[in-house]
């Protein structure tokens, strides 16, 4: 079936430092989805990619969707400790339904 | 806007007993609602697609005698734990379709403790 690998699971940075997550599916996807979620909360869409090779920017981060749709990256430059929380990739498979698959998550923590 | 509201934010229950969470879609229309569980630091599972007016898609090994979802209007669909047991303790999170929006994305809920003694 359908899955979606995310590594690493977890990931210590010290605040400045970049950081990023990664996300591969076994099979080729629609559209990707990234979440974040803070500690406690609940998860918080960011984006979406959809076309081949795309690359997209809000600030300090930086999503790409892979050639062959089957894999993603979220880069975030200089953390800060605001960016504290687990980030979800999440692989739409194209059903009518808007189905979604999501990683196991990456839980970033940034030390002042 | 795309607010996604659940109630109870948290419940503690015997074992044996009944459990109904909500999940409500504020200031939109959703036809779709997603029911997912999160257990401690891991990721979310998918456990039933919600469609309003129809009978709930279940994932592979979710038992649906057990969860019983109705989603019975535009705004509600509702979860039921039925016959509890400890082993259903987790954390149950909703999330619904607003499909006006420019992307497919989910609006989640604020999720729903279950703890079943």
């Amino acid at each position: 079936g359908q899955q979606v690998m995310q590594i690493p699971q977890y990931q210590h940075v010290q605040e400045g430092e970049d950081f990023t997550t990664y996300c591969n599916s076994s099979t080729t996807l629609s559209n990707i989805q990234w979440y974040k979620q803070r500690p406690g909360g609940h998860p918080v869409f960011l984006i979406q990619l959809v076309k081949s090779g795309e690359v997209k920017k809000q600030k300090r981060l930086t999503f790409q969707f892979g050639e062959a749709k089957k894999n993603s990256s979220l880069h975030i430059t200089a953390t800060q400790t605001t960016d504290v929380g687990t980030y979800f990739c999440a692989g739409g498979y194209g059903g009518s339904q808007g189905n979604l698959i999501f990683g196991k998550g990456t839980k970033l923590s940034v030390k002042p | 806007g795309a607010v996604v509201s659940q109630h109870p934010s948290w419940v503690i229950c015997k074992s044996g007993t009944s459990v109904k969470i909500e999940c409500r879609s504020l200031d939109f229309q959703a036809t779709t609602m997603f029911w997912y569980r999160q257990f401690p630091k891991q990721s979310l599972m998918l456990m039933a697609t919600s469609n309003e007016g129809s009978k709930a898609t279940y994932e592979q090994g979710v038992e649906k005698d057990k969860f019983l979802i109705n989603h019975a209007s535009l705004t509600l669909s509702t979860l039921t734990v039925t016959s509890a047991h400890p082993e259903d303790s987790s954390f149950y999170i909703c999330s619904a379709r607003d499909h006006w929006t420019p992307y497919n994305e989910q609006f989640f809920g604020p999720g729903t403790r279950l703890t079943v003694l």
